[in-house]
């Protein structure tokens, strides 16, 4: 089974802190991707990866940056949080392969105070 | 544009059956996902359509037409843990492909 584990379930953070969210998998995937969930918006991209180093833009990259030095592992960073940025954030990795589902981690509820 | 429109929300009770509905917009195509997401959890892969026709899993089915864009998740024999969101997914079968389109979802409830 594809295990995708995020650091944290909860997290408190207050308004200008720099906010690391760790997510690592254990499938060896090419793939992984970062989303947050708000009510009513379903879920929206932030970044994703396709390899070591590499990263792409998704539809709401404004104030997160990725980085992902080794392919199992693979960090979001929000620069200075605010208020704004309080959701759930979901981290997946997926096979090469079109017919290769997103396997998720049980996501992070972050709080900016 | 792309884009995938599906119901928000449906009720049904339980030991029937329920079809949620998905279409979808999309530049290319290369297959639909469904997946089951829980109150405060996070979403699980159910099926994966990319031919048209009926793929059965339990009492789980997935449908999908390519030329009319559309696709159903239909369960059968209904139990209250089947309550939850149900999200549509479609693959863009040109550029990046690897990023998915999501529908916001169909929240399911099941009452006795």
């Amino acid at each position: 089974d594809v295990k995708v584990t995020q650091s944290s379930r909860y997290l408190v953070k207050r308004t200008g802190e720099k906010v690391f969210l760790e997510c690592v998998q254990d499938m060896d995937h090419e793939n992984m991707f970062w989303y947050r969930q708000d009510p009513g918006l379903g879920l929206r991209l932030i970044y994703f990866s396709y390899d070591v180093k590499m990263k792409e833009k998704g539809d709401i990259p404004e104030g997160y940056s990725v980085s992902r030095e080794k392919k199992e592992r693979f960090s979001l960073i929000l620069e200075s949080a605010s208020t704004n940025q309080t959701s759930m954030y979901l981290c997946a990795s997926r096979g090469s392969g079109g017919n290769q589902p997103q396997h998720f981690g049980d996501g992070t509820r972050l709080s900016i105070l | 544009g792309q884009n995938i429109d599906q119901p928000t929300e449906m009720t049904a009770t339980e030991g029937a059956i329920v079809q949620i509905n998905c279409t979808y917009q999309t530049s290319g195509f290369n297959g639909l996902f469904w997946y089951q997401q829980h109150a405060g959890e996070a979403p699980t892969f159910l099926s994966y359509n990319v031919l048209d026709g009926l793929e059965e899993k339990g009492r789980f089915s997935s449908f999908l037409s390519r030329s009319k864009g559309y696709s159903y998740l239909l369960l059968k024999e209904l139990q209250m843990k089947d309550s939850a969101s149900y999200l549509c997914a479609a693959a863009p079968g040109t550029g990046n492909n690897r990023k998915l389109i999501w529908g916001l979802g169909t929240s399911l409830a099941v009452n006795p």
